[in-house]
């Protein structure tokens, strides 16, 4: 059972904006361990989209964004396109589990 | 680039052992895991090993039944799988983290699908 939840569903028209939550704990997020994300195109490997929060891997446009507060993460998407509909992931550590956890995942859809 | 593989059908409380083989650089340097996923479910952390000191870690729903290793003069990444459970069914992908840390996961194998079934 994941411990960082997301919605299971987000959508919105092309090129309007979204925002998907991730929210944690006190024993990952909040432990002030870096929050990523991850884009699962439709039977596809999960690629890498943010790391240590807000930072972008070369290749991945301005249009995708990242910020952590207290215990939760967002990810953002503007300029939303056809192509970006996918599932989305957050990860980090967990100290309490001592391990890496996931979060539920959440459906982009483009209207 | 990683490339995984060893998934296949196995019946129940069987094993198996998977392979990722790493190219373009040297795996003992970075923190390797194992995800994997669920048929139609999200992604789930199985396993990881640390690049020093070989440290391991598992998922409570494997721990016990899971053993993540590496063959340094091979490059290769393993997971031995056993006691199978119908619940293990997945796809099950190796990811390259940082060399200290666990995440972010980058790159990732193509996976490799087991089915635990009779």
């Amino acid at each position: 059972q994941s411990v960082l939840t997301q919605p299971p569903s987000v959508s919105a028209a092309p090129g309007q904006r979204v925002t998907i939550s991730c929210s944690g704990s006190s024993s990952n997020i909040g432990s002030n361990y870096d929050v990523s994300w991850y884009q699962q195109l439709p039977g596809a490997v999960p690629k890498l989209l943010i790391y240590e929060n807000d930072k972008r891997p070369s290749g991945i446009p301005d249009r995708f964004s990242g910020s952590k507060s207290g215990t939760s993460a967002t990810l953002g998407i503007t300029g939303l396109q056809t192509g970006d509909e996918a599932d989305y992931y957050c990860g980090t550590w967990d100290r309490s589990l001592s391990g890496g956890v996931f979060g539920t995942g959440t459906k982009v859809t483009v209207l | 680039q990683l490339v995984a593989s060893g998934g296949g059908l196995v019946q129940p409380g069987g094993s198996l052992r998977l392979s990722c083989a790493a190219s373009g650089f040297s795996l003992s340097s970075f923190v390797m895991s194992w995800v994997r996923q669920a048929p139609g479910k999200g992604l789930e952390w199985v396993s990881g090993l640390t690049s020093i000191g070989g440290r391991t870690f598992y998922a409570d729903s494997v721990k016990g039944r899971f053993t993540i290793s590496r063959d340094d003069s091979k490059n290769t990444l393993y997971l031995q799988i056993n006691s199978l459970r119908a619940e293990d069914t997945a796809l099950y992908y190796c990811a390259r983290g940082t060399m200290n840390t666990l995440t972010p996961f980058d790159p990732w194998g193509q996976g490799t699908l087991v089915t635990v079934s009779s």
